[in-house]
């Protein structure tokens, strides 16, 4: 069965500092993966995703990952955070056909001080 | 804005009582999915509609039930409802042919029961 494993539960870092949130996740067959952000009393916003092609996606707000499957990692970084980005992040993966529901992992918080 | 819309915003309601959350999903999506987010249990998988058809199931409790009208909204009935039913029920849309599995979550519904 699939499973996401995000391995820090909480990041701080300051201000104009690079970060990088890890994401793994355990599953046979192929996969699709997703990082969504949670800001405070919000949604779910899609940060970018993994469907197929290059293993290097970018998406909005500067984010950035990159598909390993060797790994079996989808690690989400950007080089320069904004007090802005402080918020929730989660991992999410799908597999299989198309319309199957999300795994999400249990987030990380992202916590940016000046 | 995701293009996906869920009523109401917050729900406070007691112990036993039943409650209705409606979705509707984005304009061209097929698909709606039913999440719940507890602070015990993370991201949850609950059901999902395709069409007006259940499609897939996920820990959702014999008490909850939904359904998808044929102008594709949604509908979550909450019934017999308990303490630890409270928690954020987002609903999220996808396949459109185009992008059949990117799934676009609502605002989510704040449910308290007290």
């Amino acid at each position: 069965a699939q499973s996401v494993t995000q391995l820090d539960s909480q990041v701080p870092v300051f201000e104009e500092a690079p970060v990088e949130l890890r994401c793994n996740y355990s599953s046979s067959v192929s996969v699709y993966l997703f990082w969504y952000v949670q800001y405070p009393n919000q949604g779910l916003q899609l940060l970018l995703k993994y469907l197929s092609g290059s293993t290097l996606v970018k998406g909005i707000n500067g984010f950035e990952a990159e598909f390993n499957k060797s790994q079996t990692s989808f690690h989400l970084r950007k080089p320069s955070v904004h007090i802005s980005d402080t918020a929730e992040y989660f991992c999410a993966v799908s597999e299989g056909q198309a319309g199957t529901a999300l795994i999400f992992g249990k987030g990380t918080t992202l916590s940016v001080s000046s | 804005d995701s293009g996906v819309t869920q009523t109401p915003k917050h729900l406070i309601t007691a112990t036993g009582q039943r409650v209705t959350l409606r979705c509707s999903p984005r304009s061209g999506d097929l698909s709606v999915y039913w999440y719940q987010q507890s602070l015990d249990q993370g991201l949850q998988f609950l059901i999902q509609y395709y069409n007006g058809e259940e499609r897939a199931k996920g820990n959702i409790l014999e008490r909850f039930s939904a359904q998808q009208f044929p102008d594709l909204h949604s509908e979550l009935n909450l019934s017999s409802l308990e303490l630890g039913d409270s928690a954020l029920y987002f609903c999220a849309s996808s396949e459109r042919p185009t992008d059949p599995r990117t799934q676009y979550f609502g605002p989510g519904t704040r449910l308290l029961v007290l």
